[in-house]
């Protein structure tokens, strides 16, 4: 049963254009939400969160949006970059728990 | 500074036999983590020190999986009577205490069992 789900396994986006990664959650008591990047043959690098008392936090070209009553996320990166090719991991954590809980990404494609 | 780093970057093994992950954190900080990815999923908690405290092991998925965090350092991840299922990459992270929410990761070790 997974708590944190990611239900696109790829998306393909043109540079310059804006990429946006969805994540769903089922687990109400989830607080705090992070996204991961992932280079081939790398660790996942954290990129960047936000706690559920906020419905958007935004770090240069990432934007990540929380609708908690829909539970669902989504990450905006804009402009896209080829550089900003990898998989994106969505987590999740409940309050007190030093645990998140990872979807199974999304392999991000940007074409120059 | 130096970041999370593991070793070795890929093993192969036959099956039944034991193997050794090492994982080496970021100096200072005091939780560490074990994941696997396996092919296809997401990563899969499996084993959570923190400072002295008792591991949360929770997420060991059989009584194969062990794992011990010496001097709060150094981290080694034992599967003993390796399946074909254990194929996966783990991968280790750590973070400091005042950010447990923030974790830096390592490379990975993919493991391939024959």
């Amino acid at each position: 049963d997974q708590q944190v789900k990611q239900n696109s396994p790829s998306l393909s986006v043109q540079e310059g254009r804006i990429s946006i990664l969805n994540c769903d959650y089922t687990n109400s008591m989830f607080d705090y939400f992070l996204w991961y990047k992932k280079y081939p043959a790398e660790g996942p690098t954290f990129l960047i969160s936000i706690s559920s008392i906020k419905d958007k936090n935004e770090d240069g070209r990432f934007t990540v949006f929380l609708n908690k009553s829909a539970k669902h996320l989504s990450l905006h990166i804009v402009p896209s970059q080829p550089g900003d090719s990898a998989v994106y991991f969505c987590a999740a954590r409940a309050g007190g728990s030093y645990i998140p809980t990872f979807g199974r990404g999304t392999s991000l494609i940007v074409h120059p | 500074g130096a970041g999370v780093s593991q070793s070795p970057s890929n093993k192969v093994t036959e099956k039944g036999k034991d193997v050794e992950l090492r994982c080496d954190p970021i100096s200072g900080h005091t939780a560490l983590y074990w994941y696997r990815q396996s092919l296809g999923q997401g990563l899969e908690f499996l084993i959570y020190f923190q400072g002295n405290s008792a591991p949360d092991k929770s997420g060991l998925p059989s009584d194969r999986f062990s794992a011990e965090r010496t001097g709060g350092s150094v981290s080694t991840l034992t599967i003993q009577r390796t399946q074909q299922e254990d194929s996966a990459v783990y991968l280790c992270a750590s973070s400091s205490m005042g950010k447990t929410y923030e974790q830096y990761f390592g490379p990975g070790t993919r493991l391939t069992v024959t």
